[in-house]
């Protein structure tokens, strides 16, 4: 079976800092997609970042990148010059290549931003 | 495109009542999914539709749980007899083209006195 782990029940930053957030998953299967979604409070997920596991380049979008270790089933995201509205739960999520595409979610970390 | 919604938002219940959600996916998404969030977890996923056609259900989805996607476009989620255990929130994503990025609704929060 396929696990998402996120060690980092909370983490928090300076605005302006920059922040990894963790995320280990374990699969067996070759082809599969990452995500990291963002679950602001009382606000509904959205898409953050997602890589595909066949490329070896890391996925970027403006202010936040990840670090794809592929052999070590490691995912981590970064976020550079972060910023209030940056605060929220952060979920590492996978799914590979079945019939359906269900995701399996880490259990989250918590960003804070400190002014 | 108006993303993904859900009704309703809030719906408190007393335990033994029978609720139902509804979730419309982004137009032309073909999969529907439910997954199920409690406080401070990572969502678990329930079931998911190919068009009307229910494919797959989670083990947690006791019989209790009956899900529909009639003509393929919205779909509800029926709890029957609540149980305490069922407070959380159900989150309803779409996806279309590319399969493999999910794109969520705000959920429903289900409390059960």
């Amino acid at each position: 079976a396929q696990t998402v782990t996120q060690s980092q029940p909370e983490m928090s930053v300076q605005e302006a800092e920059t922040v990894t957030l963790s995320c280990t998953y374990d699969t067996s299967e070759s082809d599969y997609y990452l995500f990291w979604y963002k679950q602001p409070p009382s606000r509904q997920m959205i898409l953050v970042i997602r890589q595909e596991a066949y490329k070896q380049q890391n996925a970027t979008e403006n202010r936040f990148s990840v670090n794809f270790q592929k052999a070590a089933k490691s995912f981590s995201l970064k976020i550079s010059d972060s910023q209030l509205g940056d605060a929220a739960m952060y979920f590492c999520a996978y799914t590979y290549n079945n019939a359906g595409n269900m995701l399996t979610f880490g259990g989250g970390t918590r960003l804070m931003v400190k002014p | 495109d108006t993303g993904v919604s859900q009704d309703p938002r809030h719906k408190i219940t007393k335990r033994g009542q029978n609720v139902t959600f509804r979730c419309d996916p982004i137009s032309e998404h073909n999969r529907l999914y439910w997954y199920r969030q409690t406080l401070g977890q990572g969502p678990e996923f329930l079931t998911y539709f190919q068009n009307e056609a229910q494919l797959e259900k989670s083990r947690l989805l006791s019989d209790r749980f009956s899900a529909e996607r009639p003509k393929g476009s919205f779909s509800t989620l029926e709890i029957q007899r609540t149980e305490q255990g069922d407070s959380a929130m159900y989150l309803c994503a779409s996806t279309g083209g590319n399969q493999d990025t999910q794109y969520f609704g705000p959920g429903t929060r289900l409390t059960v006195l």
